[in-house]
């Protein structure tokens, strides 16, 4: 079936650096997608969300960038900090029309700070 | 303050037993889900529920078995039926489910269920 997948597992970066985490998607018909955090041992944590109809969009030094030409997204921490070090997911919305709209998840990319 | 709750956040269980993971949610949303984790692999949905008394299986629904007789709580049941049930389990909800909405999933901070 389609899935969400990472080009990387394990992203290593220096503090200070800007990390930037890659995810291809398949599904032509996806029109939301999300980016969620997880540290160990915890539930993911909502970090941003893009609409399909958007190429760009900022956060908190955080920002989502989707090119649906070759179906990517990014997702780029600007200055990273030991503290973001966690598995990042990236996440799709199938709009199947009625009334079920699933999300599909990526298997993540785990992002290692190094001070 | 508002927000998802899982219990226990560590459970075992043997062979054989039935067991109950709760969670709640005091966000007023309408949609719950649960999800199952594995290292290595994405979250995979096992059921979800648009609405009070309703519920429909995802995509691992096989072993497993929910209610939602109120809107703040989703329980999961994890039967004997489940060949390989140690994991990560996960509970989320958001607003709405259905139709153009957007809305993100909120996570609870989940329970690790170990069979022994």
């Amino acid at each position: 079936g389609e899935s969400v997948g990472l080009h990387l597992p394990t992203l290593s970066v220096q503090e200070g650096d800007n990390s930037i985490i890659n995810c291809a998607y398949s599904n032509s018909a996806s029109d939301y997608f999300i980016w969620y955090k997880q540290e160990s041992g915890k539930g993911p944590q909502f970090i941003i969300d893009i609409r399909s109809n958007m190429d760009k969009r900022q956060g908190q030094r955080v920002t989502v960038l989707l090119n649906k030409t070759v179906k990517h997204l990014s997702l780029q921490i600007a200055a990273t900090q030991p503290g973001d070090s966690a598995v990042y997911f990236c996440a799709e919305r199938l709009f199947q029309g009625g009334a079920t709209n699933k999300l599909i998840f990526g298997t993540g990319t785990l992002l290692a700070v190094q001070p | 303050d508002g927000g998802i709750t899982q219990s226990p956040k560590y459970l075992f269980r043997k062979e054989g037993q039935n067991v109950t993971l709760s969670c709640e949610q005091n966000l007023n949303h309408d949609a719950m889900y649960w999800y199952r984790q594995d290292p290595g692999q994405g979250l995979r949905l096992i059921y979800y529920s648009q609405i009070v008394n309703d519920f429909q299986k995802g995509d691992i629904a096989e072993g497993y078995s929910v209610s939602r007789e109120k809107k703040e709580s989703f329980p999961l049941t994890v039967t004997s039926a489940q060949k390989n049930p140690t994991a990560f389990y996960l509970c989320a909800s958001s607003i709405h489910l259905s139709g153009l909405a957007v809305n993100e999933q909120f996570f609870g901070p989940g329970t690790r269920l170990t069979v022994l």
